[in-house]
């Protein structure tokens, strides 16, 4: 699978967008980008994935390039919950399980 | 609770003392992993299983021996433990790729080894 780049930490305002950026240039055309999230020491949760086309649902927005080399994940309204650490991950779905591999994801602070 | 379940959630081992870490998924996922977290970093996989009956190694496996005995059930196993396996182990499965393809984290289990 194909490795990551994020910058370590990002700060946002309480109530604006948080884009959070991900590095993928040696995607290839059958891999994912997939984001989650670690609330302090909880176990990672899911957000939102995609192959090559924008997507939303109920808790961000997954903008991605063109040529598919890098993405950003906006979460629309930032809250204090919000803070976390997030992970950009990317992977092929088909076939069998693949070795997937978290890097050290951008701590984001949402400040009040 | 639909979900991945494990125990326990903290430990406290003297060095050299063995111990089995528990993780069981009731969502008849094939594939589960096991992740260890130390202060301040990423995860990194230890062992994952891609189907019951099958192991693979991580970036990380060593000190650590896996089982797969049926499709619910993966645990991890530190024969001898060491301080330097101090960390936080999550469990976790994969939904199938038909549907979102992505993992399901168990809350961790919280080891300390003196």
């Amino acid at each position: 699978d194909a490795k990551t780049t994020q910058p370590t930490s990002m700060d946002c305002a309480e109530g604006r967008a948080a884009n959070l950026p991900c590095n993928h240039s040696t995607i290839s055309g059958n891999e994912y980008v997939y984001w989650y999230r670690q609330i302090h020491s909880q176990g990672p949760q899911y957000i939102i994935h995609g192959l090559k086309n924008n997507e939303t649902n109920e808790m961000a927005s997954l903008i991605i390039t063109e040529d598919r080399k890098s993405s950003t994940l906006i979460l629309p309204h930032a809250t204090l919950r919000d803070t976390a650490v997030y992970y950009c991950i990317v992977r092929a779905t088909s076939g069998s399980a693949r070795q997937l591999t978290f890097g050290s994801g951008t701590q984001l602070t949402v400040l009040p | 609770n639909a979900g991945v379940t494990q125990t326990p959630k903290f430990q406290v081992l003297k060095t050299g003392q063995s111990m089995t870490l528990q993780c069981a998924q009731d969502m008849n996922h094939n594939s589960m992993y096991w992740y260890r977290q130390d202060p301040g970093m990423g995860l990194r996989l230890i062992y994952y299983s891609a189907s019951e009956g099958t192991t693979d190694k991580g970036e990380v496996p060593n000190g650590y021996n896996v089982s797969r005995l049926n499709k619910r059930e993966f645990s991890l196993r530190l024969e001898s433990a060491a301080p330097s396996q101090t960390s936080v182990y999550f469990c976790a499965s994969l939904i199938p790729p038909r549907n979102t393809g992505e993992l399901f984290f168990g809350e961790g289990s919280r080891l300390t080894v003196l």
